[in-house]
């Protein structure tokens, strides 16, 4: 089944303490993003790779970092998280098959930073 | 500029039509799409059309697009309790290689009552 997990689905942390939030994809992606969503603000990109060691700055790359050592994954590291990274995170992974476009989104996961 | 507005909330009954609004500002859009966000799940694709079609339909869903004005809509006929969920409404800009990226508008939130 094509899928994109991640990992953990909730945390709760506190200021300061590194964490990373892990994405893993199936379907062999070259393009994968890493978006937040805040209430009334909707989805916003923090970063991007359109392959193996290549990653952009989104919309909101402040305080974020990533890697892309492999196709298949793209974690999220929040190096010092701070309260107003507290938010919901979707990783996304994209056919660039056909010149339509499909995201395929993870299930979320819910970051709450003390 | 890139900008996709949405209202934010529609409440409509069930077996009743809903009809969900979108506006776009950037005419060099390729394609439009519709995602749903059911609760604590991540987004899924509906629905999308290509820039030079006026209407697609598909099965209870039909996107209609008024290019001129920039204004995309999507009808959910006949609506259920389970379509009850958070609609986003996404442009893609250009055609080229690496224009993967998506602009998402805020999300209508759609209320279905029994």
């Amino acid at each position: 089944e094509a899928q994109v997990t991640q990992n953990p689905r909730y945390l709760i942390t506190v200021t300061g303490k590194k964490l990373t939030v892990t994405c893993s994809q199936n379907m062999n992606h070259e393009y994968m993003s890493w978006y937040r969503q805040d209430p009334g603000l909707g989805l916003r990109q923090i970063y991007y790779s359109m392959n193996v060691e290549v990653t952009d700055k989104g919309d909101v790359p402040e305080g974020y970092k990533v890697s892309r050592k492999e196709k298949r994954n793209f974690p999220l590291i929040l190096e010092s998280p701070s309260p107003n990274q507290t938010s919901l995170y979707f990783c996304a992974s994209t056919s660039t098959s056909g010149r339509a476009v499909e995201q395929f989104f993870g299930p979320g996961t819910r970051l709450t930073v003390l | 500029g890139e900008d996709v507005e949405q209202s934010l909330f529609l409440s409509v009954r069930e077996g009743d039509s809903s009809v969900i609004n979108c506006t776009y500002t950037d005419s060099s859009s390729t394609y439009l799409y519709w995602y749903k966000q059911e609760p604590g799940a991540g987004l899924q694709l509906l629905t999308y059309i290509f820039s030079n079609m006026d209407m697609k339909q598909d099965q209870r869903l039909t996107v209609l697009l008024n290019k001129k004005d920039k204004h995309l809509s999507l009808r959910i006929a006949d609506t259920q309790t389970g379509d009850s969920a958070i609609y986003f409404c996404a442009e893609k800009l250009g055609s080229g290689a690496g224009s993967y990226q998506l602009t998402f508008g805020k999300g209508t939130k759609l209320s279905v009552i029994p």
